[in-house]
């Protein structure tokens, strides 16, 4: 079964401190995405990233961002210099691809929410 | 511009009124979905569709009902809703099969049953 962990329920930062969400994810699948979501006050959901499982590659976009592990199935968002705009519910999420080339559905974890004070 | 359009946004009812969420997309995806959020519990799934005709459960089905009669429609259906119901609801579509493994989400519909 898959399954997607994000340990940290809250966390509050200030102003212009890093701050890293950490993601555990849990499949048998050899092929899959992973996925960041956020979902700021207003409550719609924002992509930010999706990856796949052979890409391994961090990638940085301004002031986020991500590290794919699989050795660790981990999938942590990293915010560097935070603003108070990113503020937000983040989640991450995962979907897995079988042998036919399907998809399957996208899981989500709990989210964790980001305060950020000025 | 493509997109998935939810309807309403907003909707305080009452215990036992059926009511139907819309949910349409343009993109011609064949893969939709629904899903319920509440605090602590994250996105869980309710109903997806892999195609026309084609629904299956997620993982709370229970008190909702979904048809798909065409590509772009995926209506949920609530026969008789009660306060447990209450939730902000997501539907999502993907193009589905090989060609593609991104989401688009609605905006969302914020259901209160009292």
């Amino acid at each position: 079964a898959q399954k997607v962990t994000q340990a940290q329920t809250e966390i509050s930062v200030v102003e212009k401190e890093d701050v890293t969400l950490d993601c555990v994810y849990e499949t048998r699948d050899t092929t899959y995405y992973l996925f960041w979501y956020k979902q700021p006050p207003s409550g719609e959901l924002v992509f930010l990233i999706r990856r796949n499982s052979f890409d391994e590659q961090n990638e940085i976009s301004g002031r986020y961002s991500w590290n794919f592990q699989k050795s660790t199935s981990s999938f942590n968002f990293t915010i560097t210099a935070s603003q108070v705009v990113d503020s937000a519910v983040y989640f991450c999420a995962l979907t897995t691809v079988n042998y036919g080339g399907s998809q399957g559905n996208l899981i989500f974890g709990k989210g964790t929410k980001l305060s950020v004070k000025p | 511009e493509a997109q998935v359009t939810q309807n309403p946004r907003y909707l305080i009812t009452v215990t036992g009124k059926k009511l139907t969420v819309t949910c349409s997309q343009n993109m011609n995806h064949e893969y939709m979905s629904w899903y319920r959020q509440d605090p602590g519990l994250g996105l869980r799934q309710i109903y997806y569709s892999m195609n026309v005709e084609v629904t299956d459960k997620g993982d709370v089905p229970e008190g909702y009902k979904v048809s798909r009669k065409e590509k772009r429609n995926f209506p949920l259906i609530l026969e008789s809703p009660s306060p447990n119901q209450t939730s902000l609801y997501f539907c999502a579509s993907s193009l589905g099969g090989r060609r593609d493994y991104g989401y688009t989400f609605g905006s969302g519909t914020r259901l209160t049953v009292v």
